[in-house]
């Protein structure tokens, strides 16, 4: 059964600690995301990785950190240094846009990230 | 920087009336896509237009992609509840197709 997978679903933390997002993609694809989407508002991008190893941020980064060690795998560490944290995190993978082809994103369910 | 904003914001029908939610670009798009994102879940791919003036149906849902390629619409015939959710329009940022700016969303309520 193809798809992403995000975890935890809910996440409690402290103010002051970093916490760590998981995302994992079986969809072999490249293009990976990282989205922010605070009640009643839009995505807006954190962090992109277009291959493993290379990374790029999006219009949101400070605050933020990502890896790309596996082609599956791209985690999101929120740090202390993030302002306002609580939000819901979306991750998402598409093809490369190169292999032209339609490169819509699939997203995964979703960590709504709390912290108080 | 690249803007693209949706209008209503929210709308609130009865169940059998049409919907339409439109979507303007600051910058000419290369393509544009369309995502519903149900309550409480994440946003599902719908459809993606690329030629100016392009017109596209999934059943009772119809995109359409401006001439000018700088807006678009998606028209709902006859709503059922299960069109409930927020409706996003996406388009490639300026100088690069890896990535989408999206919309600010268009969230439609329908009652019975």
């Amino acid at each position: 059964d193809g798809g992403i997978t995000q975890s935890p679903k809910y996440l409690f933390r402290k103010e002051g600690q970093n916490v760590t997002l998981s995302c994992e993609q079986n969809l072999n694809h490249d293009a990976m995301y990282w989205y922010r989407q605070d009640p009643g508002q839009g995505l807006r991008l954190i962090y992109y990785s277009q291959i493993v190893n290379d990374f790029q941020k999006g219009d949101i980064a400070e605050g933020y950190s990502v890896s790309r060690e596996k082609k599956e795998s791209f985690p999101l560490t929120v740090t202390s240094a993030q302002k306002n944290p609580t939000a819901f995190y979306l991750c998402a993978s598409s093809s490369n846009p190169g292999t032209g082809g339609l490169y819509e994103q699939y997203f995964g369910p979703g960590t709504r990230l709390t912290v108080t | 920087g690249q803007q693209v904003m949706q209008i209503p914001q929210y709308q609130h029908v009865q169940e059998g009336e049409d919907f339409t939610t439109y979507c303007n670009s600051s910058t000419t798009l290369s393509n544009i896509q369309w995502y519903k994102q149900r309550p409480g879940g994440h946003p599902v791919f719908l459809i993606q237009l690329v030629k100016s003036g392009e017109v596209k149906k999934q059943k009772r849902l119809t995109f359409q992609f401006g001439e000018a390629k700088k807006n678009s619409s998606l028209h709902i015939t006859a709503t059922q509840t299960t069109d409930v959710g927020t409706y996003f329009c996406a388009g490639p940022q300026t100088g690069t197709a890896s990535k989408l700016t999206f919309g600010t969303g268009t969230r439609l309520q329908v009652t019975l």
